[in-house]
């Protein structure tokens, strides 16, 4: 079964403007955590952000925002003022407490396109 | 400067030949991670290794092999016996927090 759902194959936005990039996750543990990358054309993984299951407080890295809804199983990334060098590959990913190591699943990934 | 290096960044190999890809890091990470890449699609892991001399297959290990012989090192072989190689190679250094990863490898089968 999937564990990481990543809806929207492609995102446009326009730049200067706010994009929400949506993430869903399967989990039957009480810890876990949650994960962003964004993976430009040159191929590098760049980590973006973390939250943990037991965080109370939503995760923020500079324009980076995560909106955690635990009940929902939700962990979508938000990036503010889009700027076009935003235009990348984002990535979902999660790791599970119940593994032996730190495994992470990573979902299929979201492109996102910056208009200017 | 501390990081992660793959080399190389291109590799094209003929069907039937053993390739070698190279990650090296001086980050004083214990774990460190092999993952393949194919267009359009996120990671799936090949193997892991949390200590020196000792190593794990991850989802999708067969027709590649790995040594831990230094903490530095983390050599990924894809054998022939890989039948759809081509794919881009991530190797990653990580804790619960956080997974670095290297520039990558792109390997093309000819």
């Amino acid at each position: 079964a999937q564990k990481i759902t990543q809806t929207q194959p492609g995102m446009f936005v326009q730049e200067k403007e706010a994009v929400t990039l949506d993430c869903t996750y399967d989990t039957s543990d009480q810890s876990y955590g949650l994960f962003w990358y964004k993976q430009p054309s040159s191929g590098e993984m760049i980590f973006l952000i973390y939250q943990g299951s037991y965080d109370e407080q939503n995760a923020t890295e500079g324009r980076y925002s995560l909106n955690f809804q635990k009940a929902r199983k939700s962990a979508n990334l938000v990036i503010s003022a889009s700027q076009l060098g935003d235009s990348a590959m984002y990535f979902c990913a999660m790791r599970e407490a119940s593994t032996s190591y730190d495994k992470v699943i990573f979902g299929p990934g979201t492109s996102l396109s910056v208009i200017p | 400067d501390g990081g992660i290096t793959q080399s190389p960044k291109y590799l094209f190999r003929k069907e039937g030949q053993n390739v070698t890809l190279s990650c090296e890091q001086n980050l004083n990470h214990d774990a460190m991670y092999w993952y393949r890449q194919d267009p359009g699609q996120g990671l799936r892991l090949i193997y892991y290794s949390q200590i020196v001399n000792d190593f794990q297959k991850g989802d999708i290990a067969e027709g590649y092999s790995v040594s831990r012989e230094k903490k530095e090192s983390f050599p990924l072989t894809v054998t022939s016996a890989q039948k759809n190689p081509t794919a881009f190679y991530l190797c990653a250094i990580g804790d619960s927090n956080e997974q670095l990863f290297g520039p990558g490898t792109r390997l093309t089968v000819l």
